[in-house]
């Protein structure tokens, strides 16, 4: 009954490749997020999707692209990696008017060699 | 633009000793507050927020977080540390008076409890 599932939960990969990190909710919830948490333990929004519509696009690469086939999945495609893009991916989901704040997943950490 | 800032890479406190983790805020219009903690490898858990209401809030684990508008402050408290708490502890900020807003997190800080 996990509230927001990711997967992988670890990936490592070389330099140039492509991946994707999936992510779903099965909380109903209308909004769903990605965040980076470097190497620092430093988390920063990259995307944010109210009902499958872009609301946030943090700046972030080209090469990163949410895709969002329903409002129960984000997924996260990343192009091109490169070793900068090691880090740890949070998936994340809201509703608008829930003032309890997010619902975590427990991550994706990604090392690119 | 919104924003968190915790003064503190990291706190030190001796096993039953009182713990305060600092948070300040930077926000236009009312601030929704937040704290989540983070332990090793794991995802980040909701502990507590401040909406409105009393100044004075108590989350999960025996937590309590006191909001001070004059002093743009709301730091994490608990009176009674355990060896259990050492965590990484987020401080975070909502506008919901702009559409589409997303948490935005402090840098964190590192608990250590010690026995």
């Amino acid at each position: 009954d996990t509230a927001v599932s990711q997967t992988p939960k670890y990936l490592v990969t070389q330099m140039g490749n492509d991946k994707s990190i999936k992510c779903e909710q099965n909380l109903g919830h209308d909004t769903m997020y990605w965040y980076k948490q470097d190497s620092k333990k430093f988390l920063k929004i990259m995307f944010s999707y109210n009902n499958k519509e872009l609301i946030i696009n943090e700046t972030v690469p080209n090469r990163f692209s949410p895709k969002s086939p329903d409002k129960a999945h984000l997924n996260l495609h990343i192009n091109s990696l490169e070793l900068g893009d090691s880090a740890v991916y949070f998936c994340a989901s809201s509703q608008d008017s829930d003032i309890y704040g997010y619902t975590f997943g427990s991550g994706t950490r990604l090392t690119v060699v | 633009a919104q924003s968190v800032a915790q003064p503190e890479d990291q706190v030190n406190v001796a096993e039953g000793n009182p713990l305060t983790v600092k948070c300040t805020y930077s926000v236009s219009g009312n601030p929704y507050l937040f704290w989540y903690v983070q332990y090793p490898n794991r995802g980040l858990q909701f502990l507590l927020k401040y909406i409105t209401g009393d100044n004075l809030v108590k989350g999960s684990y025996g937590f309590e977080a006191e909001f001070n508008k004059s002093q743009t402050s709301f730091h994490l408290k608990k009176p009674s540390a355990l060896v259990s708490d050492s965590a990484l502890y987020f401080c975070a900020v909502r506008d919901f008076s702009q559409a589409g807003t997303a948490l935005i997190f402090g840098k964190g800080t590192t608990l250590s409890v010690s026995s």
